[in-house]
């Protein structure tokens, strides 16, 4: 069974500052993880993910991401964001072939 | 360049009422294929993948059905809708790769199904 937890539900900050979403999982296996932004009523967009290799992974839009294995987490960072930024964000973890488990999101408001 | 299509963009249909959603992939062959189910504002459920034509495995029971006719399309449908079917179905495409090798999901941009 694979879990996804995100631990904050609403997060608001100001545009120019950094921000961090949190994202921790359990799963049994190979684990692959990976991040996607939603616009209100729109499909999701690909972020970011991890599989292998260096544990701090580069996206879109100056988004980046580190895994860590011991903390069994793999937070979002972004150092300076944008208005166009508020968004709810999903962190996925999957196995194999088989579709992606979500974390229930959280929803970034940006002020100017 | 590939392009995920959804069809329809919404719908509103009464409880009881059949439902077929489509979602076509132009631009990739063979690709696996996936249906999610989104609450109003809550997080998303995988319902459906397939790996390959004619095969489609269940993840979730949801009084819904799903079909891979051809190799581009896949296919979500109920012979009789209920109230919590109402939500947004998103498809989703990944490009099949060799064991070990993970390759991201893309979405198409959704059905909002509301079921009065």
């Amino acid at each position: 069974t694979q879990t996804v937890s995100q631990s904050d539900a609403h997060v608001t900050v100001f545009e120019g500052d950094s921000v961090e979403l949190r994202c921790n999982y359990s799963y049994g296996g190979s684990i692959y993880l990976s991040w996607y932004i939603q616009h209100h009523g729109h499909g999701l967009q690909f972020l970011l993910k991890y599989y292998s290799g260096n544990p701090v992974v580069q996206g879109v839009n100056g988004f980046e991401a580190e895994f860590s294995k011991s903390d069994s987490s793999f937070h979002l960072r972004k150092a300076s964001v944008h208005w166009s930024d508020s968004a709810v964000y999903f962190c996925a973890v999957s196995g194999y072939a088989q579709g992606l488990t979500f974390g229930l999101g959280t929803r970034v408001s940006v002020f100017p | 360049a590939q392009t995920i299509h959804q069809w329809p963009v919404a719908e509103i249909k009464a409880v009881g009422s059949p439902l077929s959603l489509g979602c076509t992939i132009k631009g990739k062959s063979s690709p696996n294929l996936y249906w999610y189910w989104q609450a109003t504002g809550g997080t998303l459920q995988q319902l459906f993948y397939s790996i390959t034509v004619g095969q489609v495995e269940s993840v979730v029971q949801l009084n819904l059905s799903a079909s891979r006719p051809k190799d581009d399309q896949f296919i979500l449908s109920t012979e009789k809708l209920l109230l919590s079917h109402s939500g947004f179905y998103l498809c989703a495409w990944r490009q099949y790769r060799d064991w070990g090798i993970y390759a991201e999901q893309f979405f198409g941009p959704g059905t909002r199904l509301t079921v009065l």
